[in-house]
């Protein structure tokens, strides 16, 4: 069963990089979208962004100038990083699965699984 | 970006009661349509796809409907593992956008 884990930094200061890395196990990295979306204290959900096993990458247009998402399928790894952060971008992060595991285009897809989700302030 | 919006934002039910959730998107999405059920301090949890098909292991309970512009999440017989946060999301075209979520409470 695939299991997703977030992991970084829980606090970081105005103006700085927020990095956060996703470990999968259990599962391929092959023939999915692997994401990250985010929820603000009491918020609801905001999609960030996505990367492909092939390393594409698309980026939701209100944050696209401040992210990058990188893949590293040797180590079933991807990140993300989000510049100039401020404290709007207070929320809990998570790493999620889209696809069905076979080569498509992700319309008609749904994230699962989820990772556990990683609380991260933007505070000095 | 498609805009959606789920009514109402909140509701209170009682156990064995039947309710039901709205999703209205800002353009036609046919019916690619995605509803997720979230409890406090934990991830979201997938319940269905495409409108109305049941995630594996999801409670025959619950029950999706709609296509184009307008969609339902209705529970038939609340459980009180239910009351949680539902979210209805388009996976027509990126950005892949979600509802503000409905509280359902006791």
């Amino acid at each position: 069963q695939v299991q997703l884990q977030e992991s970084g930094p829980g606090l970081v200061k105005p103006s700085e990089t927020l990095s956060l890395t996703c470990t999968v196990s259990g599962g391929s990295i092959n023939y999915y979208y692997w994401n990250w979306i985010r929820q603000p204290p009491g918020k609801g959900l905001e999609w960030i962004g996505s990367i492909y096993d092939s390393g594409t990458t698309n980026y939701n247009p209100s944050l696209k100038s401040r992210v990058t998402m990188s893949l590293d399928t040797s180590k079933k790894e991807f990140s993300l990083k989000m510049s100039s952060v401020t404290a709007a971008d207070t929320a809990v992060y998570y790493c999620v699965r889209q696809g069905d595991g076979l080569p498509a285009a992700p319309r008609g897809s749904w994230f699962d699984p989820w990772g556990q989700g990683t609380l991260v302030t933007v505070s000095s | 970006d498609i805009q959606m919006t789920q009514s109402p934002s909140s509701l209170s039910a009682s156990v064995g009661d039947r309710i039901t959730i709205t999703c209205r998107t800002s353009q036609s999405i046919s019916s690619y349509l995605n509803w997720y059920q979230q409890k406090p301090g934990k991830a979201p949890k997938f319940l269905i796809f495409s409108a109305s098909s049941l995630q594996s292991g999801v409670p025959s309970r619950f029950s999706g409907g709609g296509s184009g512009t307008d969609f339902t999440l209705t529970i038939t017989s609340l459980q009180p593992e239910d009351f949680a946060t539902y979210y209805c999301q388009q996976s027509y075209s990126a950005p892949w956008t979600f509802g503000q979520g409905t509280k359902v409470e006791i």
